[in-house]
């Protein structure tokens, strides 16, 4: 499993954009780019994923360069319901008997300042 | 709507005392984790089945064990609770194929005294 590494933590005032960047040097042909959102006292739920360029859906948007080694994680204009933990992950995007391909990191705590 | 419960929100346990952990899903989803979270450790799987009676280790599963009797049900046991075990619990689900994205549940934080 590709191993990911991502700040520990963030600032970031309100109504700003918040772009957090994953590093996964050894990142294989196969695996796919996940991130999700934690809240305090919540399990996490899934934000984003893709596997090259950009993707974009009504809560982020995910650049990932040529290379893949790296992936962004943008928020536009964040709020305080904003502040969380994201985690970044890499692995196959397929899940079959007897697979698992989710490691979490330890993610990026993001605090939104007012 | 996706649901994943988890029996209990909070549970104090004593060290020694067998303790049951059980989530339920709604989904009808092949694949089924167990995984403890601590503070600067992140999420750590510790066990995972893909089927019914099917498991996995995961990275720590030492002092753990998992039971899958029906595929909506999994329980995760600790044999003889340690202090060591005082964390929150994450079950979470996914589906089988591609793109299935994992769903949790809202978490068990378990203190064993």
């Amino acid at each position: 499993l590709a191993k990911t590494t991502q700040p520990i933590s963030m600032d970031s005032y309100e109504g700003q954009e918040v772009n957090i960047t994953c590093s996964h040097n050894n990142i294989a042909t196969n695996d796919y780019i996940t991130w999700y959102q934690q809240f305090p006292s919540q399990g996490p739920r899934f934000i984003i994923q893709g596997y090259k360029t950009k993707v974009t859906n009504e809560v982020a948007s995910l650049f990932i360069p040529a290379d893949r080694k790296s992936s962004t994680l943008s928020l536009p204009r964040v709020s305080l319901s904003d502040t969380a933990v994201y985690y970044c992950l890499v692995g196959v995007a397929y899940s079959g008997a007897g697979s698992y391909q989710l490691t979490f990191g330890k993610g990026t705590k993001l605090s939104v300042i007012p | 709507d996706v649901k994943v419960t988890q029996s209990s929100r909070y549970l104090v346990k004593r060290t020694g005392e067998k303790v049951f952990l059980e989530c339920v899903q709604d989904m009808d989803h092949e694949n089924m984790f167990w995984y403890r979270q601590d503070p600067g450790l992140g999420l750590r799987l510790i066990y995972f089945s893909y089927d019914v009676k099917m498991k996995e280790k995961g990275d720590i599963p030492e002092g753990y064990s998992v039971s899958r009797e029906k595929k909506e049900r999994f329980s995760l046991i600790l044999e003889s609770a340690s202090t060591n075990q005082t964390s929150m619990y994450l079950c979470a689900t996914r589906g089988q194929g591609w793109f299935y994205e994992q769903y949790f549940g809202p978490g068990t934080r378990l203190t064993v005294t």
